[in-house]
This record gives C-alpha cells, sequence and structure tokens, in this order.
C-alpha cells in the first residue's frame, strides 16, 4: 500500500515562493509526479521524477529524494493564477496514486 | 486533437437509477484509466485498459460499477443502482506510453456526478 501526505493549505502573496512539501511511504516506487488543478477543472501535468535532485521547468521545480520518500514543489515568482490545488503522485504497479492535494491560495 | 473529452459533463439521477458516463481519449493514446474524486481530496484509482484489456480494478470498484473499452478506443463507465456515496467527479485520462510507469496522464474536464 501507499500513504502520500502533504498539506491541506498554504496562502503566499503575489511573487513571493511557496515550497509544497510531499512525503509518501510505498511498497513499490516508479516515479512522482506533481498535477496542478484549478477548481472545477481536470488535473495537468506540472512535473515528474524518477531520479534524486531537482527539475526546473520555468517558475516551477520538483525535488526528489527517495531515501527519505519526500519530495517538494517550488513556485516561484507567484501569480495570481498559480492558485489551484497541487497534487503529489506516485505510479504504483503501473498506476498514479494521488495524495489529498494542496490549495495555494495568492494573495494580492 | 481535441483532448480527453468526457460526456455528460454533469448527471443528477435518483438513488437506484443508472448512470453510464463515456470517455474519448486522445486518438491512439492505448492506455485508458478511471478515476474518482471528491471535494477536497485527490483523484482515487478506479480501473485502467491497455487497448481493449482491462488489467485492473480497484476495490473501490464495487459489482454495481462496471467499464469498458471495445475497440481499445473510447470508453464507458457504468454505475448500476445509484447511491448517493456514488456522487463524484469522475475523471478519465489516457496516455500514450508503451511503458505504464512512465508518463504523464492527460486528463479529461470530468463528469459529475450528483445522486438525490
Amino acid at each position: 500500500g501507499q500513504n502520500i501526505d502533504q498539506p491541506t493549505e498554504m496562502t503566499a502573496t503575489e511573487g513571493a515562493i511557496v515550497q509544497i512539501n510531499c512525503t509518501y511511504q510505498t511498497s513499490g516506487f516508479n516515479g512522482l509526479f506533481w498535477y496542478q488543478q484549478h477548481a472545477g477543472e481536470a488535473p495537468t501535468f506540472l512535473s515528474y521524477n524518477v531520479l534524486d535532485g531537482l527539475e526546473e521547468k520555468g517558475r516551477f521545480s520538483s525535488f526528489l529524494s527517495r531515501s527519505k520518500g519526500y519530495s517538494y514543489l517550488l513556485l516561484k515568482e507567484l501569480q495570481m493564477k498559480d492558485s489551484a490545488s497541487y497534487l503529489c503522485a506516485v505510479i504504483i504497479d503501473y498506476k498514479l496514486s494521488f495524495g489529498a492535494g494542496t490549495t495555494v491560495t495568492v494573495r494580492a | 486533437d481535441t483532448g480527453v473529452s468526457q460526456d455528460p459533463r454533469h448527471k443528477i439521477t435518483k438513488r437506484g437509477q443508472n448512470v453510464t458516463f463515456r470517455c474519448d481519449p486522445i486518438s491512439e493514446h492505448n492506455r485508458l484509466y478511471w478515476y474518482r474524486q471528491t471535494l477536497g481530496q485527490g483523484p482515487e484509482f478506479l480501473t485502467y485498459f491497455q487497448n481493449e484489456a482491462q488489467l485492473e480494478k480497484s476495490r473501490l470498484l464495487s459489482d454495481r460499477f462496471s467499464a469498458e473499452r471495445p475497440k481499445g478506443s473510447f470508453s464507458t463507465l457504468e454505475i448500476q443502482r445509484t447511491e448517493q456515496g456514488d456522487s463524484a467527479m469522475y475523471l478519465c485520462a489516457s496516455s500514450p506510453r508503451q511503458d505504464p510507469n512512465t508518463g504523464e496522464l492527460f486528463f479529461g474536464e470530468g463528469s459529475r456526478l450528483t445522486v438525490l
């Protein structure tokens, strides 16, 4: 089985940086994904980590430590449109298993 | 390429009725997934197809739920004798990757079910 934990909510100011942590416990591991989901919309892919280290993609970066069962998503230069739920997910046995998501609210 | 499309987008039904949702994946995507999402939660895996073969079903999928993917293209998810606990967003996703352990999923907008 697997447990995926991430904070429920975070609030930050426009232009700031926010780090969303995710810890997981799995009996198998084949990669970690971050998805963004705006209210009432479908989740959309943000990043994928399978090896330890930092993956940078514009304003978003994702980090993975397999030995610690830990990942974070870093959002820089926050914009109002970044207000959304951010879902951490791990691949186990060919399918994505999601955490409950972290709702990020960006304030002006 | 119009992305993953789902129909209907919204369905309100009375308890005990049957409902069917349809998913049209991105063309040539051979893997198709159904997930269920309730408010404040992440998507929960329901079932998965590789082409027309249903390879796995979650224990969440009771015998009232059935999914098909004839000819390996569109898929349907049917819920029989709906219960109020079935109220949720039903998400379909597809992926082109041959290796199921890699590759991102492309989600549809979902079908929201409300059971009265």
